[in-house]
């Protein structure tokens, strides 16, 4: 079975410091990953999401999440936060070849300090 | 590609009326899914059909919802009789009925039931 779990509901940095959301999940065959963010009052859109290709992936708005198999972690970064990345965050994950179920984490709200 | 659209995006009730959302999926997209919001559950599964047929409706709270798929490019959720607990954002999502692709979003609709 898989299941995703987001450390820290919620995050605070200032602007321009480094941003760091963690992701752990656990899945029995490798999985594909991904990031939402959802802004308020504004549905969860795609950030960016790992398929079994490079281990780095990028996404837009200059976020970038790493898959490491060994640490089973998908921790989203991004270098210098900017007042509009304020958001919900959300992990998730879909086993491979085991459907069209997505797991999806509690959810991380970042809030970015002036 | 106009997205997963819903309606309508905020809805008022009392307490004790039937209430209809509505979702049309992105063309294309075979698999739909419902979602309930809230800031105490966070985010819910609550049904998903594939080529128009409910696959898992185990998140459906009680009989007092139901929801219905009659065509590729359509979906209800009704709730009858609603209940203030029913108060959330219900979100659709569609995809391609493959969880490599991740879903798509709605805007959601939010229901106060007063």
């Amino acid at each position: 079975a898989q299941s995703v779990t987001q450390l820290g509901s919620h995050v605070s940095v200032s602007e321009g410091a480094l941003v760091l959301l963690r992701c752990n999940y656990s899945s029995s065959v490798p999985p594909y990953l991904f990031w939402y963010v959802q802004y308020p009052n504004q549905g969860l859109q795609l950030l960016l999401k790992y398929t079994s290709a490079a281990t780095l992936v990028k996404g837009i708005n200059g976020f970038e999440a790493e898959f490491k198999k060994s640490e089973t972690s998908f921790h989203l970064t991004k270098p210098s936060a900017h007042m509009s990345d304020a958001a919900e965050y959300f992990c998730a994950v879909s086993e491979t070849d085991a459907g069209n179920m997505l797991t999806f984490g509690g959810g991380t709200r970042l809030m970015v300090k002036p | 590609d106009a997205g997963v659209i819903q309606s309508p995006r905020h809805e008022v009730t009392e307490m004790g009326q039937e209430v209809t959302l509505r979702c049309k999926p992105i063309s294309g997209h075979n698999s739909l899914f419902w979602y309930r919001q809230t800031m105490m559950r966070g985010l819910e599964l609550l049904i998903y059909f594939n080529n128009n047929v409910p696959i898992d409706d185990s998140g459906m709270p009680e009989d007092r919802f139901s929801a219905k798929m009659p065509n590729a490019s359509f979906s209800t959720l009704k709730i009858q009789p609603s209940e203030p607990r029913d108060s959330a954002v219900y979100f659709c999502a569609s995809n391609r009925g493959q969880g490599r692709n991740g879903y798509t979003f709605g805007s959601g609709t939010r229901l106060t039931v007063v």
